[in-house]
């Protein structure tokens, strides 16, 4: 089956303290893996893809095909890193997504 | 830069009403992809479009029919109307599907009451 799975709904860190935010996934294929955030009432917007390996506002995630993991990190989190993140898998060739159930991250000062 | 554009941004039906679902995607880009956020939910894929023809089907109502035109753009066609219908309908535009990047639009919150 093909599924993502973010444990935690919500995420509460101090200004400054590091941050991660958990994704597992459960595909049967080679794994194509993304993480989406989406500021109040904003878009969803792209912030990382696995296979580009980009560092994107000082967040990183490396995919661990043992784990099966794709765990998106932050060294020092800032409050404008308020927001909702979503995990996605793209599933096969035609481009559709996966989501997983997202995270709320709260960054306090 | 031009974005993927949704209308209406939002809508109210009564149940049983049948509703209409636009989305205009980013200039050039030839796919598109409908999906559907419930309250407290994570997004759900409905259906793709690829150069106008239907690509892939997700969990999409029977009730429910899209189609992509000439131009690109793509409309959902929601019929006999549930309160379990009421979500944030997101569509998103990419050019071709492999190693490319999906775009989002605003979203259509659809409420039936």
């Amino acid at each position: 089956a093909q599924r993502v799975t973010q444990p935690e709904k919500l995420l509460s860190v101090f200004k400054g303290a590091p941050v991660e935010l958990k994704c597992n996934y459960s595909y049967s294929g080679s794994p194509e893996l993304f993480w989406y955030v989406q500021y109040s009432r904003q878009r969803l917007q792209l912030l990382l893809r696995h296979i580009s390996r980009e560092s994107i506002k000082g967040f990183t995630a490396d995919l661990n095909k043992g784990e099966t993991s794709f765990h998106l990190k932050k060294p020092f989190a800032q409050e404008e890193d308020s927001a909702m993140y979503y995990c996605a898998l793209k599933a096969g060739n035609t481009g559709k997504l996966i989501f997983g159930q997202g995270t709320t991250l709260q960054v306090k000062p | 830069a031009a974005g993927v554009i949704q209308s209406p941004r939002h809508l109210i039906k009564e149940k049983r009403e049948t509703a209409t679902l636009k989305c205009y995607p980013i200039p050039r880009h030839d796919t598109v992809y409908w999906y559907q956020q419930g309250p407290g939910q994570d997004p759900q894929f409905l259906i793709s479009f690829y150069e106008k023809m239907q690509s892939d089907k997700g969990s999409i109502p029977d009730r429910f029919s899209a189609q992509q035109f000439s131009d690109y753009h793509s409309e959902l066609n929601m019929s006999s109307l549930e309160l379990g219908d009421s979500a944030l309908y997101f569509c998103a535009s990419s050019f071709g599907t492999e190693n490319t990047e999906a775009f989002f639009g605003q979203g259509t919150r659809l409420t039936v009451v």
